[in-house]
């Protein structure tokens, strides 16, 4: 099976610019999870969708938002970006019904707003 | 407020030597605990995790151990190799209803020399 995609790898932006983020989840997972990863913070989580559904969120500003599609792809959308928003995004999936934690990251994307 | 904390950033062990992580979490409603691994420029992977009623799982050449009264979770690995070389992650997955987003710590960085 192919793992978790994230499209592209590497974003250059400048400040005020939106960016859209993509990740394709494992094939048969229907649970995405975004994760925003700073050298300072560590892993912090950004929202989960399941099912086109957001069923959880973290505590970021209405600029970051997501979308799930039918066939479990994942959109995340960053509004009028700021310098502090420079980090890796990690997406995640986990299959339906299943959920101990375990999740199955993609290699991220490397934001650089400048 | 920090809910999961790993107060060493990086640790340093000779190969074939007990290496030994520490996580401290304050939310006693964490009922999973898990530790995840990443490399650079790669997504985190999944390596062991323990449910809140056990006190030990052990995998291999790892084993992860939680003190519940303590709220304080430790993963050892041994012998340690130069191929374990990387960031270790301690996460928690909140229990109940929507509350099932992972928690992460700000990472362990673990060297091990040859």
């Amino acid at each position: 099976k192919a793992g978790v995609t994230q499209t592209p790898r590497y974003l250059i932006k400048t400040r005020g610019q939106q960016v859209t983020l993509s990740c394709s989840p494992i094939s048969g997972h229907r649970s995405v999870s975004w994760y925003q990863q700073t050298p300072g913070q560590g892993l912090q989580f950004l929202f989960e969708y399941f099912s086109e559904t957001q069923r959880n969120k973290g505590n970021f500003p209405g600029r970051f938002s997501g979308r799930q599609f039918s066939n479990s792809r994942s959109e995340m959308n960053v509004s009028t970006l700021e310098l502090g928003d420079s980090a890796l995004y990690l997406c995640a999936s986990s299959p339906e019904g299943w959920d101990s934690g375990r999740r199955f990251f993609g290699s991220g994307t490397q934001l650089s707003v400048l | 407020d920090q809910q999961v904390k790993q107060n060493s950033p990086s640790l340093s062990v000779q190969e074939g030597r007990i290496s030994i992580l520490n996580c401290d979490y304050t939310n006693s409603m964490f009922d999973y605990f898990l530790w995840y691994k990443k490399y650079p420029a790669e997504g985190p992977t999944f390596l062991i995790s323990i449910s809140s009623i056990k006190d030990k799982n052990e995998d291999g050449r790892f084993t992860v151990f939680l003190n519940k009264s303590a709220k304080h979770l430790s993963l050892h690995i041994v012998p340690s190799q130069p191929g374990d070389s990387a960031v270790y992650f301690c996460a928690a997955r909140g229990s109940g209803g929507s509350n099932y987003k992972l928690t992460f710590g700000k990472g362990t960085l673990l060297t091990v020399n040859p």
